[in-house]
């Protein structure tokens, strides 16, 4: 079966904290994006790759968050210095190169900032 | 820039009734649609897509017709089961500046016996 791993699938950190969360994508997809669904199930786009190169973030992203999709190596994020706000699904998800090939998604790693 | 509106957060339902979840959206580029469903601690999974205007695609049992006058993608199944309680999230393919998949806010269902 088609799969995008993520590892963990829980992670507890105190704020103030470092947060990393690791995603194997789909074999031979170029392109990997990084998602947070809230408490209310929204989704919010994060950054995304094709492969080592990011494509787009949010202004989020480029303060407290890192990401990086390094060349035979799962792709990771870490929030710098967790907050409380951070607390949600972070997923990771991966596609072929076009708008019409649609993100395969990973079961995700929950964050509580405690 | 690009956004998806689902209009209903929860809609509750009895076995075997018709559904209809809504989905418009707003692009100025040509439309690329999903329907995304995520049962509870499971990863969102693809239910259906599609890029042809008023023509109806379909996958396990539920339906969407992409209509660009109107700018919809509502997902309709004509019986639901129980198996069916979980989120639905349309989604857009926004190729502008980069490449994301713009998504809705999500629809519950829930089915009742």
């Amino acid at each position: 079966n088609s799969k995008v791993i993520q590892t963990p699938r829980y992670l507890v950190k105190g704020q103030g904290q470092k947060a990393k969360m690791r995603c194997i994508p789909e074999k031979g997809h170029p392109v990997v994006f990084w998602y947070q669904q809230n408490k209310n199930n929204e989704f919010k786009f994060l950054i995304n790759f094709q492969n080592q190169e990011v494509l787009q973030q949010i202004d989020m992203t480029e303060k407290r968050f890192s990401a990086e999709c390094p060349s035979n190596s799962p792709c990771s994020l870490e929030i710098q210095s967790s907050e409380a706000g951070d607390s949600a699904l972070y997923l990771c998800a991966s596609s072929l190169r076009g708008y019409n090939q649609a993100p395969l998604f990973g079961e995700g790693t929950r964050l509580s900032v405690l | 820039g690009d956004s998806v509106t689902q209009t209903e957060g929860l809609v509750t339902l009895t076995k075997g009734l018709p559904v209809m979840l809504n989905c418009t959206y707003q692009t100025t580029y040509s439309p690329f649609l999903f329907w995304y469903v995520q049962h509870l601690n499971e990863a969102p999974k693809l239910l259906l897509k599609s890029s042809t205007d008023n023509k109806r695609t379909e996958h396990q049992g539920f339906y969407a017709t992409l209509h660009k006058s109107s700018s919809s993608f509502h997902l309709q199944k004509s019986s639901v089961q129980l198996s069916d309680s979980a989120l639905y999230f349309c989604a857009l393919s926004d190729w502008t500046g980069g490449y994301k998949v713009v998504f809705g806010s999500g629809t519950r269902l829930l089915v009742s016996p």
